[in-house]
């Protein structure tokens, strides 16, 4: 089993729609989440830190359920600038802020 | 602030050759990193370095090596290439210190690699 797993989509939206989408992950001491955006052939971008309580910036909500070990990514009113690949990322609490990536979510809004 | 930069950004080599990759931070961060890319796979950890002088193994660190002789800059060394080493090569920094707050990483532009 992957430690970050995350369904690879393609999420095929409608522009305005709303899309969510998870990440599970295996390890329950896992310390701090977060969501990053990567377009095509260009590097990863923090797109948001996922917080215990849920944090919305935007368009943007994000949701962390500990119990059931998934974090999740709800965008609003989808634009057709939000296509790309969303990266589920998790620090487990190894040393030097290691991070853990999921295989990343293909979203693909059309007009 | 040019934040995370990588030469080259693109390079062909032939099998058994060797070359060098550069990345440079001007964040001051403590920690670096050095990712591959590859379609299906994710990011994976090559090496880090969690301060000037020192460098460790992350999850595919055979057939590369690293140094982090200045605070800024941290090296990835491929000695001599294999094609199973063809991907997308990234750079990343980031504080260090305690996890009391979320440690995001900061990454570079990429580099292409092709082994022939």
């Amino acid at each position: 089993r992957k430690e970050v797993e995350q369904d690879p989509g393609p999420f095929n939206v409608p522009e305005g729609a709303t899309v969510a989408f998870n990440c599970t992950y295996s390890n329950s001491a896992s310390q701090s989440f977060f969501w990053y955006r990567q377009d095509c052939r260009k590097e990863p971008k923090l797109l948001m830190s996922v917080y215990s309580s849920g944090n919305e910036d935007g368009r943007f909500t994000a949701q962390l359920n500990r119990a059931s070990q998934y974090i999740s990514l709800l965008i609003r009113d989808s634009k057709l600038s939000d296509s790309a690949t969303y990266l589920c990322v998790v620090n487990m609490g190894a040393a030097g802020n290691k991070l853990t990536f999921g295989g990343g979510t293909r979203v693909l809004v059309k007009p | 602030n040019a934040g995370v930069t990588q030469t080259p950004k693109f390079r062909v080599l032939k099998t058994g050759q060797s070359m060098t990759l550069l990345c440079a931070q001007d964040m001051n961060h403590e920690y670096m990193y050095w990712y591959r890319q590859d379609p299906g796979m994710g990011l994976r950890l090559i090496h880090y370095s969690v301060g000037e002088g020192t460098t460790a193994k992350g999850e595919v660190p055979d057939g590369y090596n690293v140094s982090r002789l200045k605070k800024q800059n941290f090296l990835l060394g491929l000695e001599s290439a294999a094609p199973s080493q063809t991907s997308v090569y990234f750079c990343a920094s980031s504080y260090g210190g305690t996890l009391a707050s979320p440690l995001s990483q900061y990454f570079g532009p990429g580099t292409r690699l092709l082994v022939l």
